[in-house]
């Protein structure tokens, strides 16, 4: 059972190029999570999703930022017109069942690192 | 927004000594995780707490889960080398997100 994919690893973009970040949750796992993380620092919860649904985009910038979980395929995460500080690592993570839901867990991939020049 | 607050945030000891990472919360939550992050690497689960008061070893770790299910600790005995990362607990309630802590960074000297 493949663990959580997130491609690609490293993504370096010019500014104003867009950023497209793919997570393949792990089997059977139908709730996906995208944090982003800088250097020595904690999660930053950006959005969860259910498949085609946004449960809570709560986290997310309201402008150039966007992620869809469609039917069939990866969940994405979009970056439009990236700027130098949306240079992050970007982690996504899936769960079987919501949060809170029968003690679910949640199961990170090994993200993907954006460096913009 | 419930939020978490571990300390130490970093925390540099010997190898061989012992230590204490705290998770606080002004919220209950229905379950706690805790999570060792290593430099290029994603969070990787450690265990999961459910009942308050709960105690969980695994190996050199004993992971407790406060009474009121609003607080977690970790306890590292004879810290080796390996033991160093970033430790992150998550607390997860019937919701809409797992809210994670602000991290401790462990570095443990050989």
């Amino acid at each position: 059972n493949a663990g959580v994919m997130q491609n690609p690893r490293h993504l370096v973009r010019r500014r104003g190029q867009e950023a497209r970040l793919r997570c393949s949750p792990m089997k059977g796992h139908s709730h996906v999570y995208w944090y982003r993380q800088l250097p020595e620092e904690g999660l930053k919860f950006m959005v969860y999703l259910q498949k085609e649904n946004i449960i809570d985009e709560s986290g997310m910038p309201k402008e150039r930022f966007s992620a869809e979980f469609p039917k069939e395929g990866p969940s994405i995460l979009r970056i439009q017109q990236v700027v130098r500080g949306d240079s992050a690592a970007y982690f996504c993570a899936s769960s079987p069942l919501p949060p809170g839901k029968l003690n679910t867990e949640a199961f990170f991939g090994q993200g993907t690192r954006l460096t913009v020049v | 927004t419930q939020l978490l607050e571990q300390s130490p945030q970093f925390l540099s000891i010997q190898e061989g000594e012992n230590l204490t990472v705290y998770c606080n919360s002004s919220s209950v939550f229905s379950s706690l995780q805790w999570y060792r992050q290593e430099p290029g690497e994603g969070p990787v689960l450690l265990v999961t707490v459910v009942t308050g008061g709960e105690v969980k070893k695994l190996k050199r770790l004993t992971f407790q889960f406060g009474d009121a299910r609003k607080d977690s600790s970790l306890h590292i005995t004879a810290a080796q080398p390996g033991d160093t990362g970033l430790y992150l607990c998550a607390g997860a309630e019937t919701g809409n997100q797992f809210y994670f802590g602000t991290g401790t960074s462990l570095t443990v000297i050989p």
